[in-house]
């Protein structure tokens, strides 16, 4: 079953633009992880946010986690076209990691 | 760069028929796992093994699907008969362990096996 929902499920944007994609999630978390896949191939971890971290930053990624709202936020800035590539999060609980739906992301040169 | 390495990248088979995957972890990783995703889907983790042990095989249909890490090492995942819900993207992943023997959170995916079954 899929514990988080990522919203919008499809975003186009241009290059140098920002790319914002949202994730809700139901249960309580020990931390939270992003992970991008490339069109048919596997998934690339991005960044963790432990349940007590509020924001975190690695390169051009900003993630917030907000527990209270069981919600996160991905956000990519000066977006490029290699960015182009489906964005998950994933929670991890007590046990396994369990993944959401996905955001499609489409920077257009 | 290490990479787990997975095969075949492609599969096509028959309703019926048995269907293997292999995976190879990143060498040194203790924790090996396979996970199911369909199309515009995330992955749904299937199987869990710590070393040669299975920790997880909650969601793993048990009456068709089988997986086994003999040596702790590499990793199969059967499928007897194959069925037409089957078709999906199998990812293998690993993790090493963590200090204390827990287990480390970053997973590190495959590329994946595409099965198609007709």
């Amino acid at each position: 079953s899929q514990q988080g929902e990522e919203d919008p499920q499809a975003l186009s944007i241009q290059e140098g633009e920002n790319a914002t994609m949202n994730c809700s999630y139901k249960t309580s978390i020990n931390n939270l992880q992003w992970y991008r896949q490339n069109s048919g191939r596997g998934l690339v971890h991005l960044i963790l946010i432990r349940s007590n971290e509020r924001e975190k930053h690695s390169g051009r990624l900003r993630v917030t986690l907000d527990t209270s709202k069981k919600s996160s936020s991905l956000l990519i800035t000066a977006s490029r076209a290699a960015d182009t590539a489906s964005y998950f999060c994933a929670t991890r609980g007590f046990q396994k990691l369990v993944f959401g739906t996905g955001t499609r992301l489409l920077v257009s040169p | 760069e290490a990479e787990v390495a997975q095969s075949p990248r492609y599969k096509i088979t028959e309703k019926s028929q048995a269907v293997a995957f292999w995976c190879d972890p990143i060498s040194g990783h203790a924790t090996l796992y396979w996970y199911r995703q369909i199309l515009g889907q995330g992955p749904e983790l299937l199987v869990q093994f710590q070393d040669e042990s299975v920790v997880d095989d909650s969601q793993l249909p048990k009456d068709r699907f089988s997986a086994e890490r003999l040596k702790g090492v590499d990793s199969t995942l059967k499928i007897q008969p194959a069925e037409l819900g089957d078709s999906a993207m199998y990812l293998c992943a690993s993790s090493p362990a963590g200090r204390q023997g827990r287990i480390q959170e970053t997973q590190y995916f495959g590329p994946g096996t595409r099965l198609l079954v007709l």
